[in-house]
């Protein structure tokens, strides 16, 4: 069964980085993209990127370009969301999604909770 | 960027109601709106995409209609596991974006 599996819960301080993985099996990891939604407490969603694995190429939101950075590594089906120059308004919770092929995301990840805080 | 609007934000209902949240876009998406349930703590969960497609294992009392720029989710008898937060999402453009949400309680 197709599951995305994703990191543990991260506490940063303003200014640094996060890493979030995202562990990709029941599926061939490279024959579909990955988008990255984020949910801050009690908000809606926001979509922030998305990755092609076999390729590499990506898309980010305009908000996001130049903080967010989106890799692979196909040899352990996992993609990596790095969030840069982090602040108090990117506390929230993280998902990466599957899209399907055909422009929706059928499969997420649990959500990894990212609390930036001094 | 896309400007998803949901009506209502929140809404009461009863087990077996008939429950209808719209969805406007800020200009015409085609068919390209999908729908997401979202249980507290829990991932969203994909009901309906491109409009009206029933995604595999969700109950047939969901259906989705509408293009251009008026979308709606209907549930056509309420069940207790059916109360959560719904949201609709244009993939017709990025930035991808979602309403607001809306939130059906139990009366």
């Amino acid at each position: 069964q197709v599951q995305l599996v994703q990191s543990g819960a991260e506490v940063k301080k303003p200014g640094a980085s996060v890493k979030v993985s995202c562990k990709a099996s029941g599926y061939t990891f490279t024959s579909y993209d990955i988008n990255w939604v984020r949910q801050a407490t009690g908000q809606g969603l926001e979509w922030m990127g998305w990755m092609n694995p076999n390729s590499g190429n990506t898309g980010y939101a305009q908000k996001f370009q130049g903080r967010v950075t989106m890799t692979r590594n196909t040899s352990i089906s996992t993609a990596y969301m790095e969030l840069s120059s982090l602040r108090s308004e990117d506390t929230a919770v993280y998902y990466c999604a599957r899209n399907s092929g055909w422009d929706h995301f059928d499969y997420w990840g649990q959500g990894t909770l990212v609390t930036v805080s001094s | 960027d896309i400007q998803m609007t949901q009506s209502p934000s929140s809404l009461s209902a009863s087990v077996g109601d008939r429950v209808t949240i719209t969805c406007r876009a800020s200009q015409s998406i085609s068919s390209y709106l999908n729908w997401y349930q979202q249980k507290p703590g829990k991932a969203p969960k994909l009901l309906i995409y491109a409009a009206s497609s029933l995604q595999s294992g969700v109950p047939s009392r969901f259906s989705g209609s509408g293009s251009g720029t008026d979308f709606t989710l209907t549930i056509s008898s309420l069940q207790p596991e059916d109360f959560a937060t719904y949201y609709c999402q244009q993939s017709y453009s990025t930035p991808q974006t979602f309403g607001q949400g809306t939130r059906l309680e139990i009366k």
